[in-house]
């Protein structure tokens, strides 16, 4: 239980286009999802915070303009990474949180991951 | 905001041996430690966690203890075998759940044949 995906598992994409990238939490509903950014041997880094039926809050430094996010329901967050340039190239991991749907409210479940490269 | 800080980056051990990793947080509101696995492209894999009305958790070869006092909790791998080799990530949050975690900077673990 307590699945979490992500699609694509990876993309290549042209500078200047957009890409969309989806969390689904499969088994439990997500009232709040997490995207990250890891860049190779480098931590998990938060971009936003993705509450169901509300704007994202982004960290600082995360244009929002260019990351849009949208949560609209309770098993699905998109991350859209518009007008990609190479710099974004980066390992892109969402989590979701069970709330109260009787899960252990703490642990963040983590989808597998977006590998994208923008040449 | 919340900080985590942690050490060694790199850790090299003989199979059986012992590893420990260390970290340390800043906000002393943080009362969630979960510690992950990272393999080569994968998803963090949630290994160990402990809640700070907790001092000592353990699960097999792996234990995590935590110093409210000092912001300081480690992990402590026993028999360590090369399958243990991968990036391990401590991280800290707090609150009910909806708070998104921070991660410290990770530890190569490899573990020698």
């Amino acid at each position: 239980g307590a699945v979490v995906s992500q699609h694509p598992s990876w993309v290549i994409c042209k500078s200047g286009t957009s890409v969309k990238i989806e969390c689904r939490s499969l088994d439990f509903q997500a009232t709040t999802m997490f995207w990250y950014r890891q860049f190779p041997k480098q931590s998990l880094m938060l971009m936003a915070t993705s509450n169901e039926g509300s704007k994202a809050t982004y960290e600082q430094g995360v244009e929002k303009d260019k990351f849009l996010i949208n949560h609209a329901s309770l098993t699905l967050s998109t991350l859209t990474v518009t007008s990609a340039h190479p710099e974004d190239s980066s390992f892109y991991i969402c989590s979701a949180v069970a709330g109260t749907s009787g899960r252990a409210p703490y642990e963040q479940y983590f989808g597998p991951g977006t590998r994208l490269t923008v040449t | 905001g919340e900080n985590v800080e942690q050490h060694p980056s790199t850790l090299s051990v003989q199979e059986g041996d012992s590893a420990v990793i260390k970290c340390t947080y800043s906000d002393s509101a943080s009362n969630y430690f979960p510690w992950y696995k990272q393999e080569l492209g994968k998803r963090p894999q949630l290994i160990i966690d402990i809640r700070s009305n907790v001092g000592e958790k353990k699960d097999q070869r792996i234990a995590v203890t935590l110093n409210k006092t000092a912001k300081h909790f480690s992990l402590h791998i026993t028999e360590t075998q090369p399958e243990d080799s991968a990036v391990y990530f401590c991280a800290a949050s707090f609150g009910t759940g909806r708070r998104a975690l921070t991660f410290g900077s990770g530890t190569r673990l490899q573990v020698q044949p």
